[in-house]
């Protein structure tokens, strides 16, 4: 099983921020939090991937307080093409456990 | 140019055939994974390579078996499929370590008949 815990699903509007959190409670002390975006008919895309603070691209941004027991994914002024499903990623034993992911509908 | 391609696209094929899926990337690392994605959109992974030896070996029935001529491709042969062989089959690589960001291929979409 996965050891991230995230909303299945979430509704927004264009022009909005989004954010999507994820708890990860036994996240171990050298695991990163990655963040993955996959559209219909399409592999998973990286996004952001971050170990503490705060975390920045041109695509999104990744807040993780200071105990790392969960993140936030900030996407600002989302549109019609960031409908798509969110995976939260943290190391497992060597290998990277994909969850159910958040289901992110954007409407107009 | 394509990062990580695989082929086929679609496959559509009857219970009992045997099938091969190919996969190959251009960006130089060093791992590859396959992983499966079923009807409830769960992706699971299956086999890890690096550089060409098997790293990750989860509980994939023996008639899957992957092969990796060299670290730049890693090609997934399946024996006797099932009906429960149907999924999308995706492709990925990265550079070596648990938290190195996976590129993906666009998956393989196997329809058992």
């Amino acid at each position: 099983l996965a050891k991230t815990t995230q909303p299945i699903s979430m509704d927004s509007y264009e022009g909005q921020e989004v954010n999507i959190t994820c708890s990860h409670n036994n996240i171990a002390t050298n695991d990163y939090i990655t963040w993955y975006q996959q559209f219909p008919s399409q592999g998973p895309r990286f996004i952001i991937q971050g170990y503490k603070t705060k975390v920045t691209n041109e695509v999104a941004s990744l807040f993780i307080p200071a105990d790392r027991k969960s993140s936030t994914l900030s996407l600002p002024r989302v549109s019609l093409s960031d409908t798509a499903v969110y995976y939260c990623l943290v190391g497992e034993d060597d290998k990277i456990i994909f969850g159910k992911g958040t289901r992110l509908h954007i409407l107009p | 140019d394509t990062a990580v391609s695989q082929t086929p696209k679609y496959l559509v094929t009857q219970m009992g055939n045997d099938k091969s899926i190919k996969c190959e990337q251009n960006l130089g690392h060093d791992t590859m994974y396959w992983y499966k994605q079923d009807s409830k959109k769960f992706l699971k992974i299956m086999f890890s390579y690096n550089n060409k030896e098997l790293i990750i070996n989860e509980t994939v029935p023996n008639r899957f078996s992957p092969k990796s001529p060299d670290k730049a491709h890693l090609n997934l042969h399946i024996n006797s499929l099932e009906l429960g062989d149907s999924a999308v089959y995706f492709c990925a690589s990265s550079q070596v370590g648990v938290n190195q960001p996976q590129h993906f291929g666009d998956g393989t979409r196997l329809s058992i008949l």
